[in-house]
Protein backbone atom coordinates (compact mmCIF):
# COMPACT_ATOMS: atom_id res chain seq x y z
CA UNK A 1 0.00 0.00 0.00
CA UNK A 2 1.64 3.16 -0.97
CA UNK A 3 -1.41 5.61 0.43
CA UNK A 4 -0.71 8.45 3.01
CA UNK A 5 -0.58 6.25 6.69
CA UNK A 6 -0.93 7.37 9.96
CA UNK A 7 -0.52 6.50 13.35
CA UNK A 8 -2.13 5.61 16.16
CA UNK A 9 -5.68 5.28 13.95
CA UNK A 10 -6.82 6.04 18.15
CA UNK A 11 -5.55 8.12 20.96
CA UNK A 12 -7.17 8.19 24.10
CA UNK A 13 -5.47 10.60 27.00
CA UNK A 14 -5.61 12.54 29.84
CA UNK A 15 -6.18 16.44 30.05
CA UNK A 16 -3.04 18.43 30.10
CA UNK A 17 -0.73 15.08 28.57
CA UNK A 18 1.52 15.53 25.59
CA UNK A 19 0.87 13.41 22.20
CA UNK A 20 2.24 12.77 19.51
CA UNK A 21 0.82 11.45 15.86
CA UNK A 22 2.96 10.54 12.69
CA UNK A 23 2.33 10.98 9.61
CA UNK A 24 4.05 9.14 6.43
CA UNK A 25 3.39 10.43 3.33
CA UNK A 26 3.24 9.24 -0.84
CA UNK A 27 7.06 8.94 -1.11
CA UNK A 28 7.33 10.98 -4.14
CA UNK A 29 5.32 13.92 -2.73
CA UNK A 30 7.20 17.06 -1.29
CA UNK A 31 4.46 18.80 -0.11
CA UNK A 32 2.60 17.89 3.46
CA UNK A 33 -0.31 19.15 5.36
CA UNK A 34 -1.90 18.75 8.76
CA UNK A 35 -5.46 19.03 9.19
CA UNK A 36 -8.32 18.94 11.68
CA UNK A 37 -11.64 17.49 11.44
CA UNK A 38 -14.21 17.63 13.68
CA UNK A 39 -17.91 15.75 14.00
CA UNK A 40 -19.58 17.15 10.97
CA UNK A 41 -17.59 19.71 9.93
CA UNK A 42 -15.01 20.11 6.93
CA UNK A 43 -10.93 19.62 7.82
CA UNK A 44 -9.35 22.73 9.01
CA UNK A 45 -5.52 23.47 7.49
CA UNK A 46 -3.63 23.55 10.78
CA UNK A 47 0.02 23.47 8.88
CA UNK A 48 2.17 22.83 5.31
CA UNK A 49 5.56 21.75 4.71
CA UNK A 50 7.12 21.41 1.41
CA UNK A 51 10.54 19.08 1.66
CA UNK A 52 11.65 20.24 5.17
CA UNK A 53 10.17 23.54 5.56
CA UNK A 54 7.41 24.52 7.11
CA UNK A 55 5.98 27.32 4.73
CA UNK A 56 2.70 27.42 6.91
CA UNK A 57 0.91 27.72 9.85
CA UNK A 58 -2.60 28.57 10.65
CA UNK A 59 -3.84 30.62 13.17
CA UNK A 60 -5.01 27.52 14.80
CA UNK A 61 -2.50 26.30 15.50
CA UNK A 62 -1.64 27.33 19.06
CA UNK A 63 1.69 27.69 20.96
CA UNK A 64 0.46 23.95 22.28
CA UNK A 65 1.34 22.47 18.60
CA UNK A 66 4.58 21.80 16.64
CA UNK A 67 4.86 19.96 13.93
CA UNK A 68 7.96 18.63 12.04
CA UNK A 69 9.28 16.63 9.35
CA UNK A 70 12.79 16.16 9.35
CA UNK A 71 14.14 15.11 6.19
CA UNK A 72 11.08 16.08 4.14
CA UNK A 73 9.95 12.79 4.78
CA UNK A 74 7.67 11.28 7.51
CA UNK A 75 5.99 14.07 9.73
CA UNK A 76 4.96 14.56 13.39
CA UNK A 77 2.32 16.64 15.11
CA UNK A 78 2.95 17.05 18.68
CA UNK A 79 0.46 19.11 21.22
CA UNK A 80 1.19 19.77 24.88
CA UNK A 81 -0.88 19.86 27.89
CA UNK A 82 -3.91 18.59 25.73
CA UNK A 83 -6.75 19.95 27.04
CA UNK A 84 -10.66 18.43 25.96
CA UNK A 85 -11.13 21.16 23.00
CA UNK A 86 -7.99 19.50 21.35
CA UNK A 87 -10.21 16.30 20.37
CA UNK A 88 -10.53 15.89 17.13
CA UNK A 89 -9.77 13.87 14.12
CA UNK A 90 -6.26 14.87 12.75
CA UNK A 91 -5.43 14.53 9.05
CA UNK A 92 -2.37 13.97 7.39
CA UNK A 93 -2.20 14.95 3.19
CA UNK A 94 0.20 15.01 1.07
CA UNK A 95 0.06 16.57 -2.51
CA UNK A 96 2.67 17.16 -5.92
CA UNK A 97 2.53 20.35 -7.12
CA UNK A 98 0.10 20.89 -10.18
CA UNK A 99 -2.10 18.27 -9.39
CA UNK A 100 -5.73 19.53 -10.45
CA UNK A 101 -4.72 23.13 -9.64
CA UNK A 102 -2.97 22.08 -6.71
CA UNK A 103 -6.08 20.83 -5.00
CA UNK A 104 -5.58 17.38 -5.28
CA UNK A 105 -4.24 16.03 -1.70
CA UNK A 106 -4.20 12.36 -0.55
CA UNK A 107 -5.42 11.97 2.73
CA UNK A 108 -4.57 9.55 5.52
CA UNK A 109 -6.75 7.59 7.71
CA UNK A 110 -6.65 10.13 10.42
CA UNK A 111 -5.85 10.22 13.97
CA UNK A 112 -8.63 10.56 16.52
CA UNK A 113 -7.61 11.82 19.32
CA UNK A 114 -10.03 12.19 22.24
CA UNK A 115 -9.05 14.28 25.51
CA UNK A 116 -10.28 12.71 28.68
CA UNK B 1 -11.38 35.41 4.11
CA UNK B 2 -12.88 32.49 2.65
CA UNK B 3 -16.15 30.67 2.74
CA UNK B 4 -18.37 28.08 1.13
CA UNK B 5 -21.77 27.51 1.54
CA UNK B 6 -23.37 23.82 0.60
CA UNK B 7 -26.66 21.79 2.07
CA UNK B 8 -25.92 20.24 5.29
CA UNK B 9 -28.12 17.13 3.99
CA UNK B 10 -29.40 15.12 1.41
CA UNK B 11 -31.62 12.58 0.92
CA UNK B 12 -32.20 10.37 -2.31
CA UNK B 13 -33.03 6.96 -3.82
CA UNK B 14 -30.96 4.51 -5.31
CA UNK B 15 -30.66 4.80 -9.29
CA UNK B 16 -31.79 8.72 -8.96
CA UNK B 17 -30.11 11.65 -9.74
CA UNK B 18 -29.18 14.10 -6.65
CA UNK B 19 -27.01 17.39 -7.10
CA UNK B 20 -25.07 19.31 -4.03
CA UNK B 21 -24.19 22.62 -4.49
CA UNK B 22 -21.35 24.77 -3.50
CA UNK B 23 -21.69 28.88 -3.65
CA UNK B 24 -18.11 30.19 -2.18
CA UNK B 25 -16.54 33.72 -1.29
CA UNK B 26 -12.85 33.71 -1.99
CA UNK B 27 -9.89 36.03 -2.40
CA UNK B 28 -8.21 34.45 -5.28
CA UNK B 29 -9.56 32.05 -7.02
CA UNK B 30 -7.73 28.88 -8.21
CA UNK B 31 -10.53 26.13 -9.08
CA UNK B 32 -13.35 24.39 -6.70
CA UNK B 33 -12.70 21.04 -5.78
CA UNK B 34 -15.11 17.85 -4.63
CA UNK B 35 -14.22 15.34 -2.16
CA UNK B 36 -16.22 12.48 -0.59
CA UNK B 37 -15.73 11.11 3.10
CA UNK B 38 -17.38 7.88 3.87
CA UNK B 39 -18.23 7.61 8.09
CA UNK B 40 -14.51 7.02 9.53
CA UNK B 41 -12.81 7.04 6.25
CA UNK B 42 -10.59 9.41 4.70
CA UNK B 43 -11.70 12.53 2.08
CA UNK B 44 -11.24 11.36 -1.41
CA UNK B 45 -10.33 13.91 -3.87
CA UNK B 46 -13.09 13.42 -6.59
CA UNK B 47 -12.87 16.43 -8.78
CA UNK B 48 -11.51 19.74 -10.33
CA UNK B 49 -13.20 22.61 -12.04
CA UNK B 50 -10.81 25.00 -12.68
CA UNK B 51 -12.69 26.88 -15.79
CA UNK B 52 -16.55 27.00 -16.41
CA UNK B 53 -18.43 24.14 -17.23
CA UNK B 54 -18.43 20.87 -16.89
CA UNK B 55 -16.45 17.98 -16.24
CA UNK B 56 -17.31 14.29 -15.87
CA UNK B 57 -15.94 11.15 -14.32
CA UNK B 58 -18.32 8.41 -14.83
CA UNK B 59 -21.15 8.65 -12.70
CA UNK B 60 -19.85 12.13 -11.28
CA UNK B 61 -19.83 15.46 -12.59
CA UNK B 62 -19.05 18.70 -11.67
CA UNK B 63 -19.85 22.58 -12.67
CA UNK B 64 -18.71 25.16 -11.98
CA UNK B 65 -19.94 29.19 -12.93
CA UNK B 66 -17.01 31.80 -12.01
CA UNK B 67 -18.95 34.84 -12.56
CA UNK B 68 -21.74 33.39 -10.28
CA UNK B 69 -19.13 31.69 -7.50
CA UNK B 70 -21.06 28.83 -8.03
CA UNK B 71 -20.33 24.79 -8.32
CA UNK B 72 -22.26 22.18 -7.91
CA UNK B 73 -21.74 17.95 -7.97
CA UNK B 74 -23.97 15.95 -9.61
CA UNK B 75 -24.00 12.08 -8.60
CA UNK B 76 -25.89 9.87 -11.59
CA UNK B 77 -27.14 6.38 -11.01
CA UNK B 78 -27.15 6.24 -7.71
CA UNK B 79 -26.02 3.64 -5.52
CA UNK B 80 -26.08 2.50 -1.48
CA UNK B 81 -22.28 3.04 -1.55
CA UNK B 82 -22.67 6.65 -2.81
CA UNK B 83 -24.07 7.56 1.20
CA UNK B 84 -20.72 9.73 2.38
CA UNK B 85 -20.11 12.89 2.97
CA UNK B 86 -19.03 15.62 0.19
CA UNK B 87 -17.35 18.58 0.51
CA UNK B 88 -16.71 21.76 -1.85
CA UNK B 89 -12.88 22.78 -1.47
CA UNK B 90 -11.11 25.84 -2.62
CA UNK B 91 -7.18 26.91 -2.13
CA UNK B 92 -6.58 29.07 0.31
CA UNK B 93 -4.89 32.34 0.24
CA UNK B 94 -1.06 31.68 0.48
CA UNK B 95 2.10 33.44 -0.17
CA UNK B 96 4.02 29.89 -1.27
CA UNK B 97 1.86 28.40 -3.95
CA UNK B 98 0.77 25.54 -1.37
CA UNK B 99 -1.92 23.78 -1.61
CA UNK B 100 -3.68 24.59 1.27
CA UNK B 101 -7.64 23.53 0.92
CA UNK B 102 -10.45 25.55 3.03
CA UNK B 103 -13.32 23.17 2.75
CA UNK B 104 -17.27 23.74 3.18
CA UNK B 105 -18.52 21.79 6.04
CA UNK B 106 -19.90 19.27 3.82
CA UNK B 107 -23.13 17.54 2.73
CA UNK B 108 -24.07 14.43 4.17
CA UNK B 109 -25.77 12.45 1.12
CA UNK B 110 -27.93 9.40 2.13
CA UNK B 111 -28.80 6.74 -0.44
CA UNK B 112 -32.31 4.97 0.34
CA UNK B 113 -33.07 1.62 -0.86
Amino acid sequence: DTGVSQDPRHKITKRGQNVTFRCDPISEHNRLYWYRQTLGQGPEFLTYFQNEAQLEKSRLLSDRFSAERPKGSFSTLEIQRTEQGDSAMYLCASSHPGAAGNTEAFFGQGTRLTVV
Amino acid sequence: GQSLEQPSEVTAVEGAIVQINCTYQTSGFYGLSWYQQHDGGAPTFLSYNGLDGLEETGRFSSFLSRSDSYGYLLLQELQMKDSASYFCAVRGPSNNQGGKLIFGQGTELSVKP
